[in-house]
């Protein structure tokens, strides 16, 4: 299977200040079709997990621009450009390239 | 808009089954992979089992023997059927459409 290795796991922000979180694979997740199935969530406390971004660096509908994914290969990052309240919770990276898909362990992003 | 309810968990003794359903609205389910995903309460997220469009199925290691996913197309619903159940599947399951869109979860405990 594919490890997906996320750091920090722990990620402690004061508002309005910027945040960075890196996911690193274990193999190259760059499809066959030459897409790279890479995604990233977001699970708030109680709530399902909701996508943010989509083949690496795509935001999805209604995500805030102050959101932005990078990378290629086996490395990739979500930045955040300035934290908000609402950011709070665990931040898990997936890959869909190889079955089994994978997450990472998720980074818990906290207001200082 | 797109809409996924799950039902079917519970409270079910090792070594039984369990089938777990997943309602869908607003988009057709056999025209996208359509998924299960699970979390132990407090812990990371587990890809399950897949289903493509093409009727094609994909298991965890773990689960596979166990666990049998399909769809009814004039439901338009997704199901689970879970035997030979091990506290080791204790979890909230998700009903996925893609990545990108869950429910709410259906928790399994599985416990003497």
């Amino acid at each position: 299977d594919v490890v997906m290795t996320q750091s920090p796991l722990s990620l402690p922000v004061t508002l309005g200040q910027p945040a960075s979180m890196s996911c690193r694979s274990s193999q190259s997740l760059v499809s066959s079709d030459g897409n790279t199935y890479f995604y990233w969530f977001l699970q708030r406390p109680g709530q399902s997990p909701r996508r943010l971004i989509y083949k690496v660096s795509n935001r999805d509908s209604g995500v805030p621009d102050r959101f932005s994914g990078s990378g290629s290969g086996t490395d990739f990052t979500l930045e955040i450009s300035r934290v908000e309240a609402e950011d709070v919770g665990v931040y898990y990276c997936l890959q869909s390239t190889h079955w089994p898909w994978t997450f990472g362990q998720g980074t818990k992003l906290e207001i200082k | 808009e797109a809409q996924l309810v799950e039902s079917g968990g519970g409270l079910v003794q090792p070594g039984g089954s369990l089938r777990l359903s997943c309602v869908a609205s607003g988009f057709t389910v056999s025209n996208y992979p359509m998924s299960w995903a699970r979390q132990v309460p407090g812990k990371g997220l587990e890809w399950v089992s897949l289903i493509n469009p093409g009727g094609r199925t994909y298991y965890k290691d773990s689960v596979k023997g166990r666990f049998t996913i399909s769809s009814d197309n004039s439901k338009n619903t997704l199901y689970l059927q879970m035997s030979s159940l091990t506290a080791e599947d204790t979890a909230v399951f998700y009903c996925v459409k893609g990545t990108d869109f869950w429910g709410q979860g259906t928790l399994v405990t599985v416990s003497s």
